[in-house]
């Protein structure tokens, strides 16, 4: 079935940096966008962006852009974000979710199904 | 940004009632739209997408309508796990925003 798995949770101090992965399986992996949205606690969900990884390219939401950066190694159907300058606000509950799209379609404009199990990233000093 | 403001916040029913939750745009999402159901400690899942379609697995008493800037989800009649919280997500316009949440509790 299809999949994805994350890296464990990550406690990160002020002004450092946070990656995490986001490996899929059960399906061809550059088939389909990764998105990311985050969940600060008892908050809602925040869309960060989209990656294509058949091509790399990638699409960010205005609010993350020069701080996030999406990525991938093909070779082991992992995609990863990375986001710097962290400061509190940034602590949340990171998710990767597959894109799922019947008509319409086109990146950074789908739906999410499934979502990955979602990592904990604490910034703290 | 479009902003989604769901209603209520809350929902307080019994196992066996119907739920009737509402979603509106600040601006037109056309019939892109989709609700997604989240438990506990538990990922987002996707019920229902382009306003009405039921994503696989979704069991029929959930469904969706609406277009434009006014959406519902129905739960015709609510099991126990059907109590989560309910989130609606627009892709007509970037960048992709979500609703507040309404909670579905006992």
């Amino acid at each position: 079935q299809v999949q994805l798995v994350q890296s464990g949770a990550e406690v990160k101090k002020p002004g450092a940096s946070v990656k995490v992965s986001c490996k899929a399986s059960g399906y061809t992996f550059t088939n389909y966008d990764i998105n990311w949205v985050r969940q600060a606690a008892g908050q809602g969900l925040e869309w960060m962006g989209w990656m294509n990884p058949d091509s790399g390219s990638s699409g960010y939401a205005q609010k993350f852009q020069g701080r996030v950066t999406f990525t991938r190694d093909t070779s082991i159907n992992t995609a990863y974000m990375e986001l710097s300058s962290l400061r509190s606000e940034d602590t949340a509950v990171y998710y990767c979710a597959k894109a799922f799209c019947v008509i319409d379609c086109y990146s950074g404009s789908e739906w999410f199904d499934p979502w990955g199990q979602g990592t904990l990233v604490t910034v703290s000093s | 940004e479009i902003l989604l403001t769901q209603s209520p916040a809350t929902l307080s029913l019994s196992p066996g009632e119907r739920a009737t939750l509402s979603c509106r745009a600040s601006q037109s999402v056309d019939r892109y739209l989709a609700w997604y159901q989240q438990k506990p400690g538990q990922t987002p899942r996707l019920l229902i997408y382009d306003a009405s379609s039921r994503a696989t697995g979704i069991p029929a008493r959930f469904s969706g309508s609406g277009s434009g800037t006014d959406f519902t989800l129905t739960i015709s009649s609510l099991e126990p796990e059907d109590f989560a919280v309910y989130y609606c997500q627009q892709r007509f316009n970037w960048p992709l925003t979500f609703g507040g949440g309404t909670k579905v509790d006992i």
